[in-house]
């Protein structure tokens, strides 16, 4: 069935660090791929997004490019900030009625 | 634009009872989805109502039910609460069937 595997945490780094996050994901056809932050106490909020293969999804300062090759989905932002931590994460979707959502890379960026 | 909203945000049962969630989509969207988010995991889908009609569903138990209402807010019910019932309760709103929003959650805690 449809799954995503994303690299588990916790990750800690220091201010203006680069970031990845690794994800990777098994489907069947051609899902829609997502990468949404969780703020404590909140829900989730969509990140970027990307719909075919070869797509860049792009939003302050992160970004994801759909690898249908690898299957993969890696979060990436090159130098991040103290408010950047959060828990993120990687989902699909293949349908559009549903995601599936893997469990979450907590982030901590320290001054 | 008022996001979704859900209520209550915190609830507290006891195994055995019965509860009952609500969902507020964003005005003009007629989709709902609800999904549960156990500490620590991603969110899971528990199903989707458009236009007030079932349009999927997860892998719950027949006790997790819903309704979508003309005016499209939703409810989630679960009857007979487990220990493992705990969860953030999400519901997501869309115009048709893509490009969800994410509410809040609904903090269950069942003791």
């Amino acid at each position: 069935g449809d799954s995503v595997t994303q690299m588990e945490g916790p990750v800690t780094l220091s201010e203006e660090a680069f970031l990845t996050i690794n994800c990777t994901y098994t489907a069947t056809g051609y899902p829609s791929l997502f990468w949404y932050v969780q703020y404590p106490g909140e829900g989730l909020q969509l990140l970027l997004k990307a719909t075919k293969a070869d797509d860049k999804g792009s939003n302050k300062g992160f970004e994801a490019t759909y690898r249908k090759e690898t299957t993969s989905f890696h979060l990436e932002k090159g130098s991040v900030q103290v408010s950047d931590s959060a828990v993120y994460f990687c989902a699909l979707s293949p349908t559009g009625n549903q995601f599936y959502f893997g469990t979450g890379t907590s982030l901590t960026v320290i001054p | 634009e008022t996001g979704v909203t859900q209520s209550p945000t915190h609830l507290i049962k006891t195994r055995g009872q019965h509860v009952t969630l609500r969902c507020s989509p964003i005005s003009g969207h007629k989709s709902v989805s609800w999904y549960q988010q156990a500490l620590g995991q991603g969110p899971q889908f528990i199903f989707q109502y458009y236009r007030e009609e079932e349009n999927g569903r997860g892998n719950f138990p027949p006790r997790f039910s819903g309704l979508q209402f003309p005016n499209y807010s939703s409810e989630l019910n679960v009857n007979a609460l487990e220990l493992d019932d705990s969860a953030l309760y999400l519901c997501a709103s869309s115009f048709e069937t893509y490009g969800y929003t994410f509410g809040s959650g609904t903090r269950l805690t069942v003791v």
